[in-house]
């Protein structure tokens, strides 16, 4: 099956410091990925939608100069938290859709930030 | 009003009932319908997709109204390991995005 891979599972850093987090597809070239953050007892809430190639497509309420979304090639996009601060600390998940078509997204297994 | 409500639970229930979780959304518009399962502090696994006509996947039996705007799964048998965060998610025309409800957490006890 389709595997969405994310890198660090899990980071602490200092309030203020930049956090990177990479999404990739495995073994599929992935024409769109997406963005969600879940916060304790809450459901997921898409951040932002990315196409290779283009700029990411952000949802309401969500900063796009604080969460950098750069979709470089099919198979990785990254977020980047800059400026962290304690209450940006969540679960942040990736989804990827395939090239190859379907409506299923296939999700990575997420990464655990906190700030502290 | 939320896009996609389901109640957050928890359902405490014995191994070998019978458990049903009910989901509304408000968009009318509103494309695909899946149950994803979510475990604690891990990512969402698509469980089964809803159909209209109603879709049974062993234990599992999903169906969707789509005059009433309601989604529901039923588990039979309830097992230990079906304890979990169930999420009812629907996709928006074009199917570009997913919505999420809160979850239903399911406590399945010996």
């Amino acid at each position: 099956g389709a595997v969405v891979s994310q890198h660090p599972s899990w980071v602490i850093c200092k309030s203020g410091t930049s956090v990177k987090i990479e999404c990739r597809s495995l073994d599929f070239q992935a024409t769109t990925m997406f963005w969600y953050r879940q916060f304790p007892k809450q459901s997921l809430m898409l951040m932002a939608t990315s196409n290779e190639g283009s700029k990411a497509t952000y949802e309401q309420g969500v900063e796009k100069d604080k969460f950098l979304i750069n979709h470089a090639s099919l198979t990785l996009s990254t977020l980047t938290v800059t400026s962290a601060h304690p209450e940006d600390s969540s679960f942040y998940i990736c989804s990827a859709r395939s090239l190859a078509g379907g409506d299923e997204q296939f999700f990575g297994p997420g990464t655990r930030l906190t700030v502290l | 009003r939320k896009e996609v409500e389901q109640d957050p639970g928890p359902f405490n229930v014995p191994e070998g009932a019978t458990v049903a979780f009910n989901c509304t959304y408000s968009n009318s518009a509103s494309q695909s319908f899946f149950w994803y399962r979510q475990d604690c502090r891990k990512e969402p696994k698509l469980l089964m997709s809803v159909y209209s006509s109603g879709n049974e996947d062993g234990r599992f039996t999903a169906q969707l109204n789509r005059a009433s705007q309601y989604i529901s799964l039923l588990i039979r048998d309830s097992k230990l390991s079906d304890s979990a965060t169930y999420l009812c998610v629907v996709t928006t025309t074009g199917f570009q995005k997913l919505v999420f409800g809160t979850g239903t957490r399911l406590l399945v006890s010996p």
